[in-house]
């Protein structure tokens, strides 16, 4: 079976600040990991995903995630917190490619002015 | 690009009656769809994946006969939700993969109220 955790509802941040917003997860085999934000009344957007590779993964607005196979963990990051970053971000992993994703609960992230 | 519209975003209807919503990929082409329900404060949770061509499988827990899956063409899948009941509503969203990208791209949501 595969689980996603995503520990923090909530991840208040000043703006200008670093922010990370944590993942991890439990799957058999490679995992694809994947990023997504959901602005309110808009569908998800695809932030960034980790297939194989560097470690590293840079995606959409800035954003990057490491992967850390050791530590089953894929944690959201950025160097510079912006207000607009303000909403709902989703952790997502799969065994099976872009198939059968399974989401964390998500991390309500406030960047403050 | 990568464009995922869904209609209607939000519907009222009365219980036993029955609702359709359409999610379409605007300007790709999705041999698979899916289907999510989402509630307040919760995760999405996969309902089906919805194949063009053939029948949706879906996951465990979630009435085939109640939530019919339709993938008429390669840019429309329909989710009916038949005999609604109170316990129905929620935020349903579809979403679409293209290619052999391993990114799946999500409508905006309908929301569903069943009174």
């Amino acid at each position: 079976a595969q689980s996603v955790a995503q520990p923090e509802d909530q991840v208040n941040v000043a703006e200008g600040n670093p922010l990370t917003v944590k993942c991890t997860y439990s799957v058999s085999g490679n995992p694809y990991l994947f990023w997504y934000v959901q602005y309110p009344n808009r569908g998800l957007q695809f932030l960034l995903k980790y297939i194989t590779g560097d470690n590293l993964v840079k995606g959409s607005y800035g954003f990057e995630a490491e992967f850390n196979k050791s530590q089953t963990s894929f944690h959201l990051k950025k160097p510079s917190a912006l207000v607009s970053d303000s909403a709902l971000y989703f952790c997502a992993v799969s065994k099976t490619g872009a198939n059968n994703l399974f989401f964390g609960t998500g991390t309500r992230l406030t960047v403050i002015p | 690009g990568a464009v995922v519209s869904q209609h209607p975003s939000w519907v009222i209807c009365k219980s036993g009656t029955s609702v359709k919503i359409e999610c379409r990929s605007l300007d790709f082409q999705a041999t698979t769809m899916f289907w999510y329900r989402q509630f307040p404060k919760q995760s999405l949770m996969l309902m089906a994946t919805s194949n063009e061509g053939s029948k949706a499988t879906y996951e465990q827990g979630v009435e085939k006969d109640k939530f019919l899956i339709n993938h008429a063409s390669l840019t429309l899948s329909t989710l009916t939700v038949t005999s609604a009941h109170p316990e129905d509503s929620s935020f349903y969203i579809c979403s679409a993969v293209m290619g052999f990208t391993y990114e799946q791209y999500f409508g905006p949501g309908t929301r569903l109220t069943v009174t």
